[in-house]
């Protein structure tokens, strides 16, 4: 099975930027184009950020942008603010019908 | 809108089996697979498998087979997700959620873009 390896933890202070990593260990990531990201407050279902590595839902601040380089996909946040305090979860399609999620990352602000 | 409804919290004794219902609205359900996602508490997310709404394909994680069953009604826009010989190690929330459009090859919607409120499952002797 194929695994995404994310930081368990990321901080940052108000108006600053983060960025979490989002690597594939394994080769066969279809390529690694279906990235998507997620917020999940705590209790709360996740909530879709970033798809197809950059692309942002409609209602989703622009603060949020995605990227990738090589076997890493990555995440920034810009203008950092209280209510960007959550779990945040990369994943990928991996071919043949099959999904897999990262290990997650904390964000404390 | 779109939404994904699910059915209550449950609990269930080691060895039982658990059936978790989503009700979808606001799309054409038969355009779009449903997925259920696991998240034990405290836990990070894990996908447990897929299936068509289209046609009623499946696939399911390496680590579930043998003991999920998905399925979906169509006349009710409904997806249903069983889960059998339950451990306490299965206690999580199980969420549903959109993915993948089968009909339109050029959007695939390879992401979880709407997601059920979750259910909670305990398993507990």
């Amino acid at each position: 099975q194929s695994a995404l390896t994310q930081p368990p933890s990321a901080f940052g202070s108000p108006g600053q930027s983060i960025t979490i990593s989002c690597t594939a260990t394994s080769s066969d990531v279809d390529g690694y184009k279906y990235v998507s990201w997620y917020q999940q407050h705590p209790g709360k279902a996740p909530i879709l950020i970033i798809y197809e590595i950059s692309k942002r839902p409609s209602g989703v601040p622009d603060r949020f942008s995605g990227s990738k380089s090589g076997n890493t996909a990555s995440l920034t946040v810009s203008g950092l603010q209280a209510e960007d305090e959550a779990d945040y979860y990369c994943g990928s399609y991996v071919g043949g019908n099959n999904f897999v999620f990262g290990t997650g990352t904390k964000v404390t602000v | 809108q779109v939404q994904l409804v699910q059915s209550g919290a449950e609990v269930k004794k080691p060895g039982a089996s658990v059936k978790v219902s989503c009700k979808a609205s606001g799309y054409s359900f038969s355009s779009y697979g449903v997925s259920w996602v696991r998240q034990a508490p405290g836990q990070g997310l894990e996908w447990m498998g897929w299936i068509s709404a289209y046609n009623g394909n499946t696939n399911y994680a390496q680590r579930f087979q043998g003991r999920v069953t998905m399925t979906t009604a169509k006349f009710t826009s409904t997806a249903y997700m069983e889960l059998r010989s339950l451990r306490s190690d299965d206690t999580a929330v199980y969420y549903c959620a959109r993915w993948m459009n089968e009909l339109d090859a050029s959007r695939l919607n390879l992401e979880f873009d709407y997601w059920g409120q979750g259910t909670l499952v305990t398993v507990s002797s």
